[in-house]
């Protein structure tokens, strides 16, 4: 039982660089999140997919791009990397699409490092 | 914009003690209230969920919530070293998602 499975789990990049963190998950979820993790900082959301073919800005969205490719998969893009993106990025994803927020379930994240 | 406040810590407890971990946040009208639990380089994990005021336990967890003075709060009863982790109490936001505070870094010694 995979779940939500990211990849690559490390990566580092040299400034201006891009890559595509990819998601997929196996659970028949219609709502796939992608927040990154920094310390003192907490996991902050940078997008979100209520479903699919619908992507939408979270908290900290600059700098990035998002496809949900399918119900399955969720991809995030650095178009041109900025060492102000050197984080930990998870991927999530739930059963919970309207407010109030349901489990979400969480990949083994990519750990970014730009340079 | 919802926000959630907990004591970064680190919090010490002795091996078989009662941990305490607290958040607060700032909506009032937030319906679902979560922990999960972070071990270092780890993906954060749920432990329990809870949406009703009052007390809800889950073997060694109990996790209490409190709307009207916005609290939730999580005790683990004869703490283990295997507890030692970063707690986050995360509360339901507006499209589904969770909104996250910065957490609590438990530390358990034997």
């Amino acid at each position: 039982n995979a779940g939500v499975t990211q990849t690559p789990k490390f990566q580092v990049l040299k400034t201006g660089q891009s890559m595509t963190l990819q998601c997929a998950q196996d659970m028949n979820h219609n709502s796939m999140y992608w927040y990154r993790q920094d310390p003192g900082m907490g996991l902050r959301l940078i997008y979100y997919s209520a479903s699919e073919g619908t992507t939408d800005k979270g908290e900290v969205p600059n700098g990035y791009n998002v496809s949900r490719l399918n119900k399955r998969e969720f991809s995030l893009r650095l178009e041109s990397a900025a060492p102000s993106q050197t984080s930990v990025y998870f991927c999530a994803s739930s059963e919970a699409t309207r407010a109030g927020g349901g489990e979400l379930f969480f990949g083994e994240g990519s750990r970014l490092t730009v340079l | 914009q919802k926000e959630v406040e907990q004591n970064s810590g680190p919090l010490s407890v002795p091996e078989g003690a009662i941990a305490s971990l607290n958040c607060t946040y700032s909506d009032r009208g937030s319906q679902s209230f979560f922990w999960y639990r972070q071990y270092s380089g780890k993906s954060p994990e749920l432990i329990m969920f809870i949406y009703s005021n009052g007390d809800k336990e889950d073997g060694r967890f109990t996790a209490q919530l409190n709307k009207a003075s916005q609290y939730v709060s999580l005790l683990i009863r004869d703490s283990q070293p295997s507890d030692s982790a970063t707690y986050l109490c995360p509360i339901g936001g507006s499209q589904g998602n969770l909104i996250f505070g910065k957490g609590t870094k438990l530390s358990v010694k034997p």
